[in-house]
């Protein structure tokens, strides 16, 4: 079936440091998958922080970075730098761009991030 | 700026008690969702909708009911709630299928 796993929290890194969070997918019904990043800060409701919707393409916003790899079937989320700010939950999900309306989301990784 | 709401943000009712969880949508689209968040799981899609009188099951419909009585408006029911509906749950709207989805802030129900 359709999938989408994630590294568990939670993860903490100090200010400065670079971050990955992993995230792989198994796509069998969906010939061509989008690939989206969330985030959800506290109190707040999930926005969207990046997708991509052509494998070997990558994303960016917000100094965050993820590239649909369709070989490793991978959309790891990274930044070089974290910030204090960047404490929020993560993420990844996975959509069709035709045929089907359900985005199926891996658990959330919640990121703290020390000064 | 898309917008979704939700209410109430917290709630607390009883074994047995009846809930209704409404969200509004200033958006425009035709679709909407009702998810469940639990420890250790993705989102989980409960119900979803793509326009007024329309009524769709997702994954986790068990125990749940819900109505869309206008494009913008979205309601969750637990007729007869029980401590394993106890949860963080989000309602969402989208302009087309599999794409971007906007999320209300959250509405935490537990049941004691």
């Amino acid at each position: 079936g359709d999938s989408v796993t994630q590294t568990e929290g939670p993860v903490t890194v100090s200010e400065s440091e670079s971050l990955i969070i992993n995230c792989t997918y198994s796509a069998t019904s969906i010939a061509y998958p989008n690939l989206f990043w969330y985030v959800r800060y506290p109190g707040e409701g999930l926005q969207l922080l990046l997708k991509v919707i052509t494998a070997g393409q990558k994303g960016s916003s917000r100094g965050f970075e993820a590239t649909y790899n369709k070989e490793t079937t991978s959309f790891h989320l990274q930044k070089a730098s974290v910030q204090e700010s960047d404490s929020a939950v993560y993420y990844c999900a996975l959509g069709a761009s035709s045929g089907s309306w359900q985005l199926i989301f891996g658990s959330g990784t919640q990121l703290t991030v020390m000064p | 700026e898309a917008a979704v709401t939700q209410s109430p943000r917290n709630k607390v009712t009883v074994t047995g008690g009846n809930v209704t969880l409404s969200c509004r949508q200033t958006n425009s689209h035709n679709y909407m969702y009702w998810y469940r968040q639990d420890t250790g799981h993705g989102l989980r899609l409960i119900h979803y909708s793509y326009g007024a009188g329309n009524l769709q099951i997702g994954d986790v419909p068990d125990g749940y009911k819900a109505t869309r009585t206008t494009q913008e408006d979205f309601f969750l029911l637990l007729e007869l709630a029980s401590p394993s509906q106890t949860s963080l749950y989000f309602c969402a709207s989208s302009e087309g299928q599999g794409w971007e989805q906007y999320f209300g802030p959250g509405t935490r129900l537990t049941v004691l």
